[in-house]
């Protein structure tokens, strides 16, 4: 089982729509959790993060993790075409264990 | 502008030919890091660096090699390429404790024939 699992895709939804992204991951030692988006042919670019469990909200993004499950997401309300990228799932163990962990990512289109 | 860069952004070369991706970061941050992503396989890391001096493996360091001689430096050496290193390439850079916020540069495409 691989540490960190996400569903590749495509998403397609249409503009207004609430997206729901997934990651699922094995190693409970994991404290931090970011969501990167990298939009194409540009590098991942910091989207949000959450230590431990818990929300957190920014603006029409909701970033969800529940520990207990090993499950996070990442919830785009009034979802807009220029919210089409891929969104790549990140973990790490925080403290002196820098390296990020990344999810696949998932390719999202939204449509007009 | 804080920024992460990289040169050559494309590259095309030949298998066996010794060739160095440059990687730069004027945010003095303390941690260096290279990717590669290739697709169905996601991010990977090659190698990182903690400071200068202080570099490691990540998960698929064979066939590369890095230095940190100036905190703001980390080249990526392939000292004799091959086509299964073909692949886009990322550095990111973070301050030391909040390596969950790096920064990516914009990429190397490198192809080996």
């Amino acid at each position: 089982q691989k540490e960190v699992e996400q569903d590749p895709g495509p998403l397609s939804v249409p503009e207004g729509a609430i997206v729901s992204l997934n990651c699922t991951y094995s190693n409970s030692a994991f404290q931090y959790f970011m969501w990167y988006r990298q939009y194409s042919r540009k590098g991942p670019e910091l989207l949000m993060y959450t230590y431990s469990s818990g929300n957190k909200e920014d603006g029409r993004f909701t970033a969800q993790v529940d520990k207990s499950s090993k499950y996070i997401s990442l919830f785009i309300r009034d979802s807009q075409p220029s919210d089409s990228a891929t969104y790549l799932c990140a973990m790490n163990y925080g403290g002196s264990q820098g390296n990020l962990i990344f999810g696949k990512g998932t390719k999202l289109s939204v449509k007009p | 502008e804080a920024q992460v860069t990289q040169n050559p952004r494309y590259l095309i070369t030949v298998t066996g030919k010794k060739l160095t991706v440059t990687c730069s970061q004027n945010m003095n941050h303390e941690y260096m890091s290279w990717y590669r992503q290739d697709p169905g396989l996601g991010l990977r890391q090659i190698y990182y660096s903690m400071n200068v001096e202080v570099t490691d493996k990540g998960d698929v360091p064979e066939g590369y090699k890095v230095s940190r001689k100036e905190k703001r430096n980390f080249p990526l050496i392939l000292e004799s390429p091959s086509p299964n290193q073909t692949s886009l390439y990322f550095c990111a850079s973070s301050l030391a404790g909040v390596e969950y916020e790096q920064y990516f540069g914009p990429g190397t495409r490198l192809t080996v024939t």
